[in-house]
């Protein structure tokens, strides 16, 4: 596509429900990223993927978080027994590739997926 | 040593005047470092990003400024316009970007 596409645009949700959150990338690009936005903060690294598996995923809060690429191209975002503390703004960006001080990680983000708990 | 320090929170200039936003960070494995707009609503969009062998790079009003010395980096917009209001992030990256936490800038003509 286009651009990078998230659904759903909202979702409100009550405590302890189970969530999923879907990226579609840009055609084309191997990379895909999570970031989770709260109000008047700036972007919260969560996980990226090279291709389908998870390269990095340092960022997940807990083990309620999970994430999947299982074909290299759309990705899931998998929240279990949400909690309030996790009402944000999921960002989803995808890139060409990640390339090591190549100056190259342009990454392009969707406008994201509001998430409210109740 | 992950984190990207910037100043200032919020940001009010005058159509016409100089937006100057700073970041600071403390890893020096960083070798990427954009600027991302942000407008309500929106996702971070890429405004102009520079290399640490470069001190200064603009790209029409806008322009960025890197001391690798002092791990210290800006953004300065040249000739606001209330158009430019949003909010502003910086980042730095290796093979991840870490953002700042944001400047809100709001220009009143």
């Amino acid at each position: 596509g286009a651009g990078v596409s998230q659904t759903p645009s909202n979702k409100v949700t009550e405590k302890g429900k189970y969530v999923e959150l879907r990226c579609d990338p840009i055609s084309g690009h191997t990379a895909l990223y999570w970031y989770r936005q709260s109000l008047g903060q700036g972007p919260e690294f969560l996980i990226y993927f090279q291709g389908t598996g998870a390269a990095d995923d340092s960022g997940l809060p807990n083990d309620r978080f999970f994430a999947v690429r299982p074909e290299g191209s759309v990705s899931t975002l998998k929240i279990q027994r949400t909690e309030r503390g996790d009402s944000a703004v999921y960002l989803c960006a995808s890139s060409q590739g990640v390339v090591m001080g190549g100056g190259a990680n342009v990454l392009t983000f969707g406008a994201g997926s509001r998430l409210t708990v109740l | 040593q992950q984190q990207v320090k910037q100043s200032p929170q919020s940001l009010i200039v005058q159509k016409g005047g100089i937006s100057i936003i700073n970041c600071a960070y403390e890893n020096t494995a960083f070798d990427y470092f954009p600027w991302y707009q942000q407008f309500p609503g929106k996702g971070p969009a890429l405004l102009i990003a520079i290399r640490p062998d470069v001190s200064e790079k603009k790209e029409g009003r806008f322009t960025i400024s890197f001391n690798k010395s002092a791990k210290q980096f800006s953004l300065h917009i040249m000739d606001s316009q209330p158009g430019d209001s949003a909010t502003y992030f910086c980042a730095a990256s290796t093979d991840k970007l870490i953002f700042g936490t944001g400047t809100r800038l709001q220009v009143f003509p």
